[in-house]
């Protein structure tokens, strides 16, 4: 079975430009989180959907951060405008709940470079 | 809140030696779950072993297992027979039991760099 798949796998871009990130969680996951890595803060949550609809936000760190999951098979983050500390990793992972949690599987991450 | 704490940046061991990771955690809850990832140099986040706070056994996983003191807040992570691809850093994770809710974020530790010497 396919894991988590993002993409891009590495984003470089200017300062002020729009990036967007892209998810397809496991089929039948109907859990979705978005996590931002650093060497500062280590990794933290972003935000999580559920059959999506975004339940936890409270991570994005400003109004410049926003993401969406239009269907059970894709989401984005998008940051606009873009600054040099956003550069991180950005990993995406999905997991389901059946009656019993279930552990979460990432995928391979975007490194974002924001020059 | 919950706390990770992994109180070792890094680590190394001989190939084929045993290597201790600890991973120690701060919660209120009762029930919940803790995990421990490898990140590779490949970027990957694989998730290497599970465990269940309501349960007394410690879990085991080939040649991964962990040694959980719940009354310490203790959990971590033994390699036996170490093997160069086990070269990676190592994240403690906690999360929460979520019940009917559905699943919860989770917590993670700061890391330990564990690098296998052949």
């Amino acid at each position: 079975d396919a894991g988590v798949i993002q993409s891009p796998r590495h984003e470089v871009t200017e300062m002020g430009q729009e990036v967007t990130l892209r998810c397809k969680p496991i089929s039948g996951h109907d859990y979705l989180f978005w996590y931002r890595q650093t060497m500062m803060r280590g990794l933290e949550l972003l935000i999580y959907f559920n059959n999506n609809v975004p339940i936890d936000d409270s991570g994005m760190p400003e109004d410049r951060f926003s993401a969406k999951m239009p269907n059970a098979s894709f989401s984005t983050l998008k940051i606009q405008p873009s600054e040099p500390r956003d550069s991180a990793v950005y990993f995406c992972a999905s997991s389901f709940f059946r009656g019993r949690d279930q552990p979460q599987h990432f995928g391979d991450g975007t490194r974002l470079s924001i020059l | 809140a919950q706390t990770v704490t992994q109180s070792q940046p890094e680590m190394s061991v001989q190939e084929a030696e045993t290597v201790t990771l600890s991973c120690t955690y701060d919660t209120s809850e009762n029930n919940y779950y803790l995990f421990w990832y490898k990140q590779p140099p490949s970027r990957q986040m694989i998730l290497v072993i599970r465990q269940e706070a309501y349960k007394q056994q410690n879990a085991t996983e080939n040649r991964f297992s962990v040694n959980f003191q719940k009354a310490a807040k203790s959990f971590s992570l033994k390699i036996s027979d170490s093997q160069l691809g086990d070269t990676a850093m190592y994240f403690c994770a906690f999360m929460k039991q979520s019940g009917e809710a559905g699943a919860n974020n989770l917590f993670f530790g700061t890391g330990t760099r564990l690098t296998v010497i052949p």
